[in-house]
């Protein structure tokens, strides 16, 4: 069973549009996140949910805005999609703020704007 | 401000020959430092974590890492490479109290291990 799952894998669209990425977690954890890796491989916190409270929000264009339905779930909606959106997106989870046992994290989300 | 330094993009080693791959950070306080390994249009997988205790840390596919708080440094090792090790290596920390469970990465180490 695959513990923290991202739909879609891969995620192709024009400039302008709107689109979201879902994750979900089945591993029991209260906090989640989503990171922007880009073509250098750097990666980036961007968001982090906390018993669905929203506890990091970096600095991030309001076009973006996650949602927590549940403490198992983390969607990401996109607003007006700009070439330099382009990047990898992970979701990740862990248990608690503390942080001491790691996150475990989604395989990922490639949007392509074009 | 807490930051993370890999000064290496790519580490070259030959396989059976020990490897070892350099962090350094910088937190005020005590740090939470981690290591994740990514193997290619995968996700990030966890390794290995310090929060407290003995300094030498052992954790998956045989990679252990040594903190060092005078240096300020987590370098991640291993006595024998494998092949199957060549992947992209992240050091990772956060203050060990508040802050969120905010992890900041380092850039990344390619790893490359040769027969």
């Amino acid at each position: 069973d695959t513990a923290v799952s991202q739909t879609p894998k891969y995620l192709v669209t024009q400039m302008g549009n709107d689109k979201s990425i879902k994750c979900e977690q089945n591993l029991g954890h209260d906090t989640m996140y989503w990171y922007k890796q880009d073509s250098k491989k750097f990666l980036k916190i961007m968001f982090s949910y906390n018993n669905k409270e929203l506890i990091i929000n970096e600095t991030v264009p309001n076009r973006f805005s996650p949602k927590s339905p549940d403490k198992a779930h983390l969607n990401l909606h996109i607003n007006s999609l700009e070439l330099g959106d382009s990047a990898v997106y992970f979701c990740a989870s862990s248990q608690g703020l503390a942080g001491g046992l790691g996150q475990y994290f989604g395989p990922g989300t490639r949007l392509t704007v074009t | 401000a807490q930051s993370v330094a890999q000064p290496e993009d790519q580490v070259n080693v030959a396989e059976g020959n020990p490897l070892t791959v350099k962090c350094t950070y910088s937190v005020s306080g005590n740090p939470y430092l981690f290591w994740y390994v990514q193997y290619p249009n995968r996700g990030l997988q966890f390794l290995l974590k310090y929060i407290t205790g003995d300094n030498l840390v052992k954790g998956s596919y045989g990679f252990e890492a040594e903190f060092n708080k005078s240096q300020t440094s987590f370098h991640l090792k291993k006595p024998s490479a494998l092949v199957s090790d060549s992947a992209l290596y992240f050091c990772a920390v956060r203050e060990g109290t508040g802050g969120g469970n905010k992890l900041t990465f380092g850039t990344g180490t390619q790893l490359k291990v040769e027969l």
